[in-house]
């Protein structure tokens, strides 16, 4: 059983460019969040998502950024218009239960904006 | 607003000592409390996971504990080596909660 799986590991982009970021979960997996990690910081919490739905979106920009997590198909953080801010790790975790003790954690995506 | 604090910041120790990281936390109505490790350009690993009516666990080398009342958690490593060396964050689960609230970590050297 392949763990949280994230594509790519490593994102360049120029400003004002998007970036889409990738999070396929454990299999059996229905639930999604996806954390950002400033350097020098911990991780904040941005969305928490089950198939077709956002379930609470409170840690994430209202502005730019959007995630969605389909009936097929990886899960998706999508920043359009990329400011040098955005740079940063971005974690994702899957779960089978809604509960904080049974996220499983993927490798990351670093996201470097120029 | 639970906040949750990781003292030190960074912790450079000789190999084979026996070390302690502090974890604390504002309010104590948690869930649970778990340990990770973070290797640099790397993902997270949990080490410890301990629930709200649990006092401490143990993996191997490492015992974490957890007083609720006082709002700490204390992450012990024996005899250290420099494999050891990682960032080690701290993150509580409030009660019905699915959101993981992080420390900003303590990162560790272990010197050969």
């Amino acid at each position: 059983n392949a763990g949280v799986m994230q594509n790519p590991r490593h994102l360049v982009r120029r400003r004002g460019q998007e970036a889409r970021l990738r999070c396929s979960p454990m299999k059996g997996h229905s639930h999604v969040y996806w954390y950002r990690q400033l350097p020098e910081e911990g991780l904040k919490f941005m969305v928490y998502l089950q198939k077709e739905n956002i379930i609470d979106e409170s840690g994430m920009p209202k502005e730019r950024f959007s995630a969605e997590f389909p009936k097929e198909g990886p899960s998706i953080l999508r920043i359009q218009q990329v400011v040098r801010g955005d740079s940063a790790a971005y974690f994702c975790a899957s779960s089978t239960y809604r509960v904080a003790d049974t996220q499983y954690f993927g490798p990351g995506t670093r996201l470097t904006v120029l | 607003k639970q906040e949750v604090t990781q003292i030190p910041a960074a912790l450079s120790v000789p190999e084979g000592e026996n070390l302690v990281l502090n974890c604390s936390f504002t309010d104590s109505a948690i869930y649970n409390l778990q340990w990770f490790r973070q290797d640099p350009g790397k993902g997270l690993t949990s080490l410890l996971l301990i629930q709200s009516s649990q006092r401490e666990q143990t993996s191997g080398r490492l015992n974490a504990s957890l007083d609720k009342s006082s709002g700490r958690s204390t992450l012990y490593i024996a005899a250290s080596q420099p494999g050891d060396s990682a960032t080690y964050l701290c993150a509580v689960g409030m009660d019905s909660n699915y959101q993981l609230i992080w420390g900003a970590g303590t990162k560790l050297i272990i010197k050969p």
